[in-house]
C-alpha cells in the first residue's frame, strides 16, 4: 500500500488563490521530505528539501515566498502556493526519506494544479 | 555539477526485451534508483543499486558500474503496461542525499 499520502490530488482554482498541499508519511518518520514540480513531457525538478523543525532549502530559482513549506512534525510536510498565477500549473509532488542513506524516496500520487 | 543522461524515447515489441541505459556524472554517489511513471501519475519505486552488479526483481533487472558512471535497466517479456517513462535518478551525498533524475526514457511498447 501507499507508504507517502499527498493531498488534494487535483485543484483548480482562481488566479489569486493560495492552494495548500499537504504530504504525509503514513508508517514511517520521514525526517526528509522533498517537494517537485513537473511539467508536461518533462522530468521531475527538485524545489526544495524538507527537514523537520527546520526551515527549507530552495533549490536555485524557486522563490521561497512564493511556495511556502512547512514541516513541522515527522510525518507531515505542506507546501503552500502562493497567490497562484496560470504558469504555476504544473504536477506537483512530494516525496518522503528517512536518515538511513538506502532507502529509497517514495512519491505521494501528486497534486495536478490548474490555476485559471 | 551533476548530470544524469538517459535516451529520450525508446520503442520495442510485446514480449520483447528492452535496455534502458544512464549514465551519470555526480560529485558524490550514496546508490542510483530507477522509478516508473505511466502518464499523469507519480513516479513508482522500481530498483535500487549501490553496489557494482545486477539486482534483479521478476522481468525487471537493473546493473550498476560505478567506475563506469553507468546503470542500465532491463525490461523483459514486455507487455502493454510498461509503456510508461522510466527515470533514473542518483543520490548524492555532496547534495545532501537529494535524488537528481535523469531526464526520463519515454517506452513504447507495440504489440
Amino acid at each position: 500500500g501507499a507508504v507517502v499520502s499527498q493531498h488534494p490530488s487535483r485543484v483548480i482554482c482562481k488566479s489569486g488563490t493560495s492552494v495548500k498541499i499537504e504530504c504525509r508519511s503514513l508508517d514511517f518518520q520521514a525526517t526528509t521530505m522533498f517537494w517537485y514540480r513537473q511539467f508536461p513531457k518533462q522530468s521531475l525538478m527538485l524545489m526544495a528539501t524538507s527537514n523537520e523543525g527546520s526551515k527549507a532549502t530552495y533549490e536555485q530559482g524557486v522563490e521561497k515566498d512564493k511556495f511556502l513549506i512547512n514541516h513541522a512534525s515527522l510525518t507531515l510536510s505542506t507546501l503552500t502556493v502562493t497567490s497562484a498565477h496560470p504558469e504555476d500549473s504544473s504536477f506537483y509532488i512530494c516525496s518522503a526519506g528517512t536518515a538511513l542513506g538506502n532507502q529509497p524516496q517514495h512519491f505521494g500520487d501528486g497534486t495536478r494544479l490548474s490555476i485559471l | 555539477g551533476q548530470n544524469i543522461d538517459q535516451p529520450t524515447e525508446m520503442t520495442a515489441t510485446e514480449g520483447a526485451i528492452v535496455q534502458i541505459n544512464c549514465t551519470y556524472q555526480t560529485s558524490g554517489f550514496n546508490g542510483l534508483f530507477w522509478y516508473q511513471q505511466h502518464a499523469g501519475e507519480a513516479p513508482t519505486f522500481l530498483s535500487y543499486n549501490v553496489l557494482d552488479g545486477l539486482e534483479e526483481k521478476g522481468r525487471f533487472s537493473s546493473f550498476l558500474s560505478r567506475s563506469k558512471g553507468y546503470s542500465y535497466l532491463l525490461l523483459k517479456e514486455l507487455q502493454m503496461k510498461d509503456s510508461a517513462s522510466y527515470l533514473c535518478a542518483v543520490r548524492d551525498p555532496a547534495a545532501g542525499n537529494k535524488l537528481t533524475f535523469g531526464g526520463g526514457t519515454r517506452v513504447l511498447v507495440k504489440p
